[in-house]
């Protein structure tokens, strides 16, 4: 099955300053990879999705990159705010003909922006 | 944007008991839900997924006897945890897919979570 790996586990950053996590994926059949920001003690909420047909997508400071051939994707966030201090998981899902299209998800990256 | 609710948002109970946690999209039909928990500091780890009127089909490890999932309507999911032993608290959220009006394509949307502590 999809396994997803995610890096760094933590990363802080000064306000301003930009962040990047990284993940990788191991089922080439997964065709769409959405990120998803969690809050303590809520539920997680998708901030930008990408799709296998795309290589890069952009939405104001939250930017997603897909490259298929080393099944990596990226997620780029450009002039951190401290509201941007969260978990981040990246998440894959492997293409199926059946509606059992399940999100599986990476471990997370801790963000703390410092003001 | 579409609404997934769950209920109830936290609930404590004592060990042996069992406890059922409510998964409702609000506002548009869910063609699958899928129930996952999470750990403290953790992240989600998916137990189940379901569609309408058929058996739940669980990940591995997860044990269907202990973990009941009901999935009664389109817009209805349940979990019960059987028996609950400290071991079992966690926080459990439901994601139900479906289609958001106005959309031609479906999304997962997730509920609040469920905090459960079995004493």
């Amino acid at each position: 099955g999809e396994n997803v790996e995610q890096h760094p586990s933590t990363l802080s950053v000064q306000e301003g300053d930009s962040a990047v996590i990284k993940c990788t994926y191991s089922d080439s059949a997964s065709n769409y990879f959405p990120w998803y920001k969690q809050e303590l003690g809520k539920r997680p909420q998708l901030i930008i999705d990408i799709r296998s047909n795309v290589g890069e997508k952009k939405d104001q400071r939250i930017a997603v990159t897909l490259n298929k051939t080393a099944k990596h994707f990226s997620l780029h966030i450009t002039e951190t705010q401290p509201e941007d201090s969260a978990v981040y998981f990246c998440a894959a899902r492997p293409f199926m003909k059946t509606s059992y299209d399940k999100v599986i998800f990476g471990p997370g990256t801790s963000l703390s922006v410092i003001p | 944007g579409a609404v997934v609710s769950q209920h109830p948002s936290r609930v404590i109970c004592k060990s042996g008991t069992s406890v059922k946690i409510e998964c409702r999209s609000l506002d548009f039909q869910a063609t699958t839900m899928f129930w996952y928990r999470q750990f403290p500091k953790k992240s989600l780890m998916l137990m189940a997924t379901s569609n309408e009127g058929s058996k739940a089909t669980y990940e591995q490890g997860v044990e269907k006897d202990k973990f009941l999932i009901n999935h009664a309507s389109l817009t209805l999911s349940t979990l019960t945890v059987t028996s609950a032993h400290p071991e079992d608290s966690s926080f459990y959220i439901c994601s139900a897919r479906g289609r958001e009006p106005g959309q031609g394509y479906n999304e997962q949307f997730f509920g609040p979570g469920t905090r459960l502590t079995v004493l």
